[in-house]
């Protein structure tokens, strides 16, 4: 079954460094997502991202994190200048459609654990 | 106050007990997910419903759109269910999911 995966599944970081967490999301499907998940908290929104551009952005998505799909398969998330509180599990999400059917399913990928030092 | 409310927060049971866990929410929704999400840290898509009812297996899942609730059921509970699971609701009009902080489900055998 296709899944989407992510990699790392762990990085470190020194506060300041920039970062760059990948994700190919399942092959077929046109709208991807990033979510964070701080330790102990609940899952949060950051972006959208469909027909090469973002849809739709949360309030903790500024200058310093951008999006891009460089080419047809992955889909990467840069922190410029990385702080303490970005310390989190980062989550890539993909789907196939826009509409509420059986295809908006989102699927999750395993995640990445960003540890900023 | 939270978009998403999720009760209880922790839950602990016997192998074999009928679970309940619900979601209320405040926003107007296009469609509420219910995830599990296990100790490693992966979530996994479990329902996605706009209304009605759906099983799949031993889990079920409600939703009543004019209350903005939503209940999970899991029957005949195993100790592979223990996991933290989670309501998330995609805003109408909206491309996001808003999620509730989970509910730790631990079935001992």
């Amino acid at each position: 079954e296709p899944e989407v995966t992510q990699t790392p599944s762990h990085q470190v970081t020194q506060m300041g460094q920039e970062v760059i967490l990948r994700c190919v999301p399942i092959s077929n499907h046109l709208y991807f997502y990033w979510y964070r998940q701080i330790l102990g908290q609940k899952v949060e929104f950051l972006v959208s991202f469909y027909n090469n551009e973002i849809s739709e952005k949360s309030e903790i998505f500024d200058d310093q994190f951008s999006v891009e799909r460089p080419d047809g398969s992955n889909f990467t998330l840069k922190i410029r200048s990385t702080k303490l509180e970005d310390s989190a599990m980062y989550f890539c999400a993909s789907k196939r459609q826009g509409t509420t059917s059986g295809r908006d399913t989102q699927y999750f990928g395993p995640g990445t654990r960003l540890t900023v030092l | 106050k939270n978009e998403v409310e999720q009760s209880p927060q922790n839950l602990t049971a016997q192998e074999g007990e009928f679970i309940t866990i619900n979601c209320s929410y405040s926003v107007g929704i296009s469609a509420l997910h219910w995830l599990q999400q296990h100790p490693g840290g992966g979530i996994v898509s479990l329902f996605m419903l706009s209304s009605g009812k759906k099983k799949h297996g031993r889990l079920i899942a409600t939703i009543n759109i004019q209350e903005k609730h939503s209940s999970l059921h899991i029957t005949a509970s195993h100790p592979r269910d223990s996991a933290v699971y989670i309501c998330a609701v995609r805003v109408q009009g909206a491309q996001k999911l808003v999620f509730g902080q989970g509910t730790r489900l631990t079935i001992n055998p």
